[in-house]
């Protein structure tokens, strides 16, 4: 299984809602990353996850919350949206964070905010 | 800091030969990767670099020179379906170990 799922494929969300982006892996990845891809943009890094602990925060908005419940799950809790962060939100992961371990990246989440 | 640059966009024929160039300024090197976009799909890995010296994978290669700062993904023999965006990334050996992507480079193959 070399597979990274992202659940939902499409979210539309109001300002006022909360609502959770969910990504899954099975390859015994210890490394867990969110990326947040405008369109005809790079994918830029958001939050790392390694061994389940937090490690970097790119000085992200509070607005977007990640959590780590255990080494194969990582959420991106949403709340309080602006119209500005409607992208498409990718979830990877690989084996550490050292020299050749590629990125296994999910099909993405894209979220519209109304 | 981290720069990555690569041409936003490239055109070429079926059948040809392409290549995509990368250059790079970061605060570190612990390796260079190449991935594949589709436009509205994930990134898909496609090659790495860490050594100097021409890396090849069936028709895809990519070679790295690190005094240069310097990339390039040669796609041979293309095909309708390498119309795609290709993503440079390079990983720093310090400090922030995630990848930091390049802006992209549209590549549209014609008949």
């Amino acid at each position: 299984d070399t597979e990274v799922t992202q659940t939902p494929k499409h979210l539309v969300m109001g300002m006022t809602n909360k609502k959770s982006l969910k990504c899954e892996q099975h390859m015994g990845h210890r490394a867990m990353y969110w990326y947040k891809q405008k369109a005809k943009k790079p994918p830029e890094l958001m939050f790392v996850y390694s061994y389940e602990k937090l490690s970097i925060n790119e000085s992200v908005p509070s607005r977007f919350s990640p959590e780590c419940p255990n080494s194969s799950l990582l959420n991106l809790h949403l709340h309080a949206l602006q119209p500005e962060d409607s992208a498409l939100y990718l979830c990877a992961s690989s084996q550490g964070q050292a020299g050749n371990t590629e990125a296994f990246f999910g099909q993405g989440t894209r979220l519209t905010v109304v | 800091g981290q720069n990555i640059d690569q041409p936003t966009e490239m055109t070429a024929t079926e059948g040809a030969i392409v290549q995509i160039n990368c250059t790079y300024q970061t605060s570190g090197f612990n390796g260079l990767f190449w991935y594949q976009q589709h436009a509205g799909e994930a990134p898909t890995f496609l090659s790495y670099n860490v050594l100097d010296g021409l890396e090849e994978k069936g028709r895809f290669s990519s070679f790295l020179s690190r005094s240069k700062g310097y990339s390039y993904l040669l796609l041979k023999e293309l095909q309708m379906k390498d119309s795609a965006s290709y993503l440079c990334a390079v990983r720093p050996d310090t400090g922030r170990r995630a990848l930091t992507f390049g802006s992209g480079t549209r590549l549209q193959v014609q008949p």
